[in-house]
């Protein structure tokens, strides 16, 4: 089963521009991290944002949570093609990590 | 520090036939999870371990799939017979264990049920 849900399920944008990929999910969480996947590889870790934090910056990277409505959003800026890739929420909840649907992200030079 | 480690990369076999896959985690990680991802879609948890314990096994068909933790390091997951649906990468993961940890992932087996 999925714990959360993504939104857009594809995002195509130019290079430089900023993306927005939002994650909803159903029960209440310790933390919420958002995970990275190239094609054909496996996910690696970009960020983690614990149930009491509001916002959390890493480099290019902003993630804000909300638990009152169970969602998160990432905020990528100055977009790369190399940023090019599919982007998964995670929540854990009781040292349980499940994925959210993921976001398509293409980035046009 | 190495990554976690799975193997084979690749495997296509035939509906009705069996299928293993080998993960080693990250040494000292006691937490380890096998998700299946079908192609567009997010991972799916089938188990997670806590050293050579099963914390979660719910999405597990267990008909047909099983898994094990030898000694609470490496892991092995069966699936016995494989049906066409099985076509998916499996990903294993470890974390240190505990709230707030990064998994970290090995690059999956493609799997083709043909």
């Amino acid at each position: 089963s999925q714990q959360g849900e993504e939104d857009p399920q594809a995002l195509s944008i130019q290079e430089g521009e900023n993306a927005t990929m939002n994650c909803s999910y159903k029960t209440s969480i310790n933390n919420l991290q958002w995970y990275r996947q190239n094609s054909g590889r496996g996910l690696v870790h970009l960020i983690l944002i614990r149930s009491n934090e509001r916002e959390k910056h890493s480099g290019r990277l902003r993630v804000t949570l909300d638990t009152s409505k169970k969602s998160s959003s990432l905020l990528i800026t100055a977009s790369r093609a190399a940023d090019t890739a599919s982007y998964f929420c995670a929540t854990d909840t009781t040292d349980k990590l499940i994925f959210g649907t993921g976001t398509r992200l293409q980035v046009f030079p | 520090e190495a990554g976690v480690a799975q193997s084979p990369r690749y495997k296509i076999i035939e509906k009705r036939q069996s299928v293993a896959f080998w993960c080693n985690p990250i040494s000292g990680h006691a937490t380890l999870y096998w998700y299946q991802q079908i192609l567009g879609q997010g991972p799916k948890l089938l188990i997670q371990f806590q050293n050579n314990g099963v914390v979660d096994d719910s999405q597990l068909p267990k008909d047909r799939f099983s898994a094990e933790r030898l000694k609470g390091v490496d892991s092995t997951l069966k699936i016995q017979p494989a049906k066409l649906e099985d076509s998916a990468v499996y990903l294993c993961a470890s974390t240190l264990g505990g709230v707030g940890t990064e998994a970290f992932f090995g690059q999956g087996t493609r799997l083709t049920v043909v």
